[in-house]
């Protein structure tokens, strides 16, 4: 079965950091291109960050683009959100997501469970 | 970039078939094929239901369809089961090769 399994969230004040890893079981990451999803407590899902199989082509949400690092290691079978300078409207939980094979870009068929990161002083 | 629009909520009986509309426009839902729908059942992770417009991934009921005219994306269920009651998610892939997500659904099953 495939699994994948966020860590590294927490309380964090304003303006700290916080680095969110997802380990896979069950599959290679290595064909995979991967995204960042978060949902707030009680509201909808907003698209964070994508990352192409190789990393070689990177995305960013306009609301976390310079503040957020997405990567990845292959060999490591894990995926990483790097995440400066939180505000708190960063305070979500953070998915972690598979790409439909089949699909050319953003259809996600793998999440995972999440993390949770609050952002408050 | 601007949350696509659903709306809140929706509801049916079961046997019925309702359909949830997701509107953008010419930067997302209009110009790409690349619209996916998500149903979340509380407590759970979304899961995948129809994915570039139309396409369901193996296992999903085929009470499930999707459709797209202009801006706006269409997501049909037919036969309408209690299990189908949840938050459905839309989403598209925009001109600035970003993710924009719809603002969710609640579907309520009488």
């Amino acid at each position: 079965e495939v699994q994948l399994v966020e860590s590294g969230g927490g309380l964090v004040q304003p303006g700290g950091s916080l680095k969110l890893s997802c380990a896979a079981s069950g599959v290679s990451l290595s064909i995979y291109e991967m995204n960042w999803v978060r949902q707030s407590p009680g509201k909808g899902l907003e698209w964070v960050s994508y990352i192409s199989s190789s990393g070689s082509i990177i995305y960013y949400a306009d609301s976390v683009r310079g503040r957020f690092t997405i990567s990845r290691d292959n060999a490591k079978n894990s995926l990483y959100l790097q995440m400066n300078n939180l505000r708190a409207e960063d305070t979500a939980v953070y998915h972690c997501t598979r790409e439909h094979i089949a699909a050319r870009i953003y259809a996600m068929d793998v999440w995972g469970q999440g993390t949770t990161v609050t952002v408050s002083s | 970039q601007s949350a696509l629009t659903q709306p809140a909520s929706v509801s049916g009986s079961p046997g019925q078939s309702i359909t949830i509309s997701c509107t953008g426009t010419s930067s997302d839902v209009g110009g790409y094929k690349y619209v996916s729908w998500y149903q979340q059942h509380p407590g759970k992770v979304p899961k995948l239901m129809i994915y570039e417009v139309n396409n369901r991934p193996s296992g999903v009921s085929n009470r499930f369809s999707g459709s797209k005219s202009g801006n706006t994306a269409s997501l049909t269920i037919s036969g309408l089961q209690a299990e189908d009651e949840a938050y459905y998610y839309c989403s598209s892939y925009t001109g600035s090769s970003t993710l924009v997500f719809g603002g969710g659904t609640k579907l309520t099953v009488l």
